[in-house]
């Protein structure tokens, strides 16, 4: 089955500075790839998502970059601020609707 | 659009007995998907349904777990009898699934608790 790894575990950034988080998976036929954003307490909540005929898509201070060939995405925050701050959740998708996740990285943006 | 609905939010029940965790998915979707979060093993699949059909139970950690989905609107999942390691947060994600759509929306969750 799909094996998804997500680096890294813990992300601490300045307030302003950008972030970035990355992800591999491993089935080829994966087509569709979230990311989630999850607040201490809160559902995880979908922020952005590419699929597999894309190589980039970007909504206002997030991006998402996949390549293909390397079976990599990753998710890029820039101009952090303070209520970025949450865990991050990277999956992939196979064609039958299955998720699988990542493992999670915590974001930290200090004011 | 009220999004997933889970009920009850939080429960607190005494090792051995029996929970029930509902959900309600969002109209119109024909895949539901039962998930459980904790610090040690992260977002954990447990079960998914298409159009009422159990697809994938493999993540279903034993026999004492069990989810039902009697109708489009409805799904249950079923601890009996509970243990202390089931203690964990329950999320219930629905989705339309079809090449152009097909994200998962969560429910709250239901935090539960096992004496």
């Amino acid at each position: 089955g799909e094996n998804v790894e997500q680096h890294p575990s813990t992300l601490s950034v300045q307030e302003g500075d950008s972030a970035v988080i990355k992800c591999t998976y491993s089935d080829s036929a994966s087509n569709y790839f979230p990311w989630y954003k999850q607040e201490l307490g809160k559902r995880p909540q979908l922020i952005i998502d590419i699929r597999s005929n894309v190589g980039e898509k970007k909504d206002q201070r997030i991006a998402v970059t996949l390549n293909k060939t390397a079976k990599h995405f990753s998710l890029h925050i820039t101009e952090t601020q303070p209520e970025d701050s949450a865990v991050y959740f990277c999956a992939a998708s196979s064609p039958a609707g299955k998720f699988y996740f990542g493992s999670g990285t915590k974001l930290n943006v200090k004011p | 659009d009220a999004g997933v609905i889970q009920s009850p939010r939080h429960e607190v029940t005494e090792m051995g007995q029996e929970v029930t965790l509902r959900c309600k998915p969002i109209s119109g979707h024909n895949s539901l998907f039962w998930y459980r979060q904790t610090m040690m093993r992260g977002l954990e699949l447990l079960i998914y349904f298409n159009n009422n059909v159990p697809i994938d139970d493999s993540g279903m950690p034993e026999d004492r777990f069990s989810a039902k989905m009697p109708n489009a609107s409805f799904s249950t999942l079923k601890i009996q009898p509970s243990e202390p390691r089931d203690s964990a947060v329950y999320f219930c994600a629905s989705s339309y699934i079809d090449p152009g759509t097909d994200t998962q929306y969560f429910g709250p969750g239901t935090r539960l608790t096992v004496l």
